[in-house]
């Protein structure tokens, strides 16, 4: 199979404190992850790639000094939101691809992040 | 410009009948094309990936890929209610990111 696994399922908190969200690939070795983040009926936005080992790559308009990304092993990646904000409040997804499988992406469960 | 289309629906279909959905995509050098559902308040589920033109079958799923139209559509046969949700179509056009389209809800109706 290829299982990913993401934690916490659900975190609110409060304006102005930092959420850290990690990403596990559980049955295989992922040398890259992706970070999405979906608004309410709308398609999945990239937000960057993670690649084990070194800086993660930001989609334009994404702020780096706000989302941190580190990826420390081939199997766990971490974004965590700075200082959140109520506009920061979404459905994060991170998914991995498996080397050599052509690309393929396997999502995990997504974390739902409210900032009150 | 988007570079993957699809209709946003919702895509209305009687249990039993066979929902045809479709995508059109930008970029001529995509090599990856995967089929995602997404039930709602949940994350997507690789359904189907096709790699080659023609026609892919698995279960009641069938991608077919037609590269020189820059198309590729899923059939879903048999459609059950519990297929009722929004299926993405993604397309591998650089490097390994994957560019997703909008998305097409589907509803299944008893």
């Amino acid at each position: 199979g290829a299982v990913v696994s993401q934690h916490p399922s659900r975190v609110i908190c409060k304006s102005g404190t930092s959420v850290k969200i990690e990403c596990r690939s559980l049955d295989f070795q992922a040398t890259t992850m992706f970070w999405y983040r979906q608004f309410p009926k709308q398609s999945l936005m990239l937000m960057a790639t993670s690649n084990e080992g070194s800086k993660a790559t930001y989609e334009q308009g994404v702020e780096k000094d706000k989302f941190l990304i580190n990826h420390a092993s081939l199997t766990l990646s971490t974004l965590t939101v700075t200082s959140a904000h109520p506009e920061d409040s979404s459905f994060y997804i991170c998914s991995a691809s498996r080397p050599g499988q052509r690309n393929e992406q396997f999502f995990g469960p997504g974390t739902r992040l409210t900032v009150l | 410009q988007k570079e993957v289309e699809q209709n946003s629906g919702p895509l209305s279909v009687p249990e039993g009948a066979i929902a045809s959905l479709n995508c059109t995509y930008s970029d001529r050098g995509s090599q990856s094309f995967f089929w995602y559902r997404q039930y709602s308040g949940k994350s997507p589920e690789l359904i189907m990936s096709i790699y080659s033109n023609g026609d892919k079958e698995d279960g009641r799923f069938t991608a077919q890929l037609n590269k020189a139209s820059q198309y590729v559509s899923l059939l879903i046969r048999d459609s059950q209610p519990s297929d009722s949700a929004t299926y993405l179509c993604a397309v591998n056009a650089a490097g390994n990111k994957l560019t997703f389209g909008g998305g097409t809800r589907v509803l299944v109706k008893p």
